[in-house]
């Protein structure tokens, strides 16, 4: 399976603090993208970091990639119960001319007020 | 979800029965996707498309056909529904993001449930 892995499965933190969730990948990437899905919901795109940065920040949101390690992080920072959903990365690869997007298992994260 | 519908959103089946799920596009990209979700595997891949009649296996294409014979429409068909085929079906489009410097990122659909008894 090309499937990446994320962890922990869950998370369960107080608001305010930080949630820090981890994914690993197992092919070349041209980029790294995490989503977020809420509950009974499709998945919303939050953060894209190419395969040649190192870290991006968007809001509260810090993306580190080391692709030696085939690996990202996502953290959040000052969490919220608002953020309580779940985490997935995508890793886009281009195979054969074609684009082609392989999510990890998902980390579902609990803010708890 | 802006740009993208599926139907139907939710379907109860008999095992053995065909099913086709829909999903509609109003924005002209090229790239389709249809990605099933279960619980402790996340989303799987299992067909993709890059343009009308140019489709590609996922990882989980077993019992899976799909067709694209118009930009707008990406349909999945269950030939013969089984009991493991009982999942959230999301379909998503690749297009330019606007926060992420002309990057593509997916959108997707608000889901299809499938129940096959």
């Amino acid at each position: 399976s090309q499937q990446g892995e994320e962890d922990p499965q869950a998370l369960s933190i107080q608001e305010g603090e930080n949630a820090t969730m981890n994914c690993s990948y197992k092919t070349s990437i041209n980029n790294l993208q995490w989503y977020r899905q809420n509950s009974g919901r499709g998945l919303v795109h939050l953060i894209l970091i190419r395969s040649n940065e190192r870290e991006k920040h968007s809001g509260r949101l810090r993306v580190t990639l080391d692709t030696s390690k085939k690996s990202s992080s996502l953290l959040i920072t000052a969490s919220r119960a608002a953020d309580t959903a779940s985490y997935f990365c995508a890793t886009d690869a281009r195979t054969s001319g074609t684009y082609k997007y392989i999510f990890g298992t998902g980390t579902r994260l609990k803010v708890l007020a | 979800d802006a740009g993208i519908t599926q139907s139907p959103r939710h379907k109860v089946t008999e095992t053995g029965t065909p099913v086709t799920l829909r999903c509609h596009q109003t924005e002209n990209h090229r790239y389709m996707y249809w990605y099933r979700q279960d619980p402790g595997h996340g989303l799987r891949l299992i067909h993709y498309s890059y343009g009308v009649k140019d489709t590609d296996k996922g990882e989980v294409s077993d019992g899976y056909s799909v067709s694209r014979s118009k930009t707008e429409d990406f349909l999945l068909t269950l030939e013969s529904a089984t009991s493991s085929q009982t999942s959230v079906y999301f379909c998503a489009i690749r297009g330019v993001s606007g926060t992420d410097s002309g990057a593509n990122v997916l959108t997707f659909g608000a889901g299809s449930r499938l129940t096959v008894l």
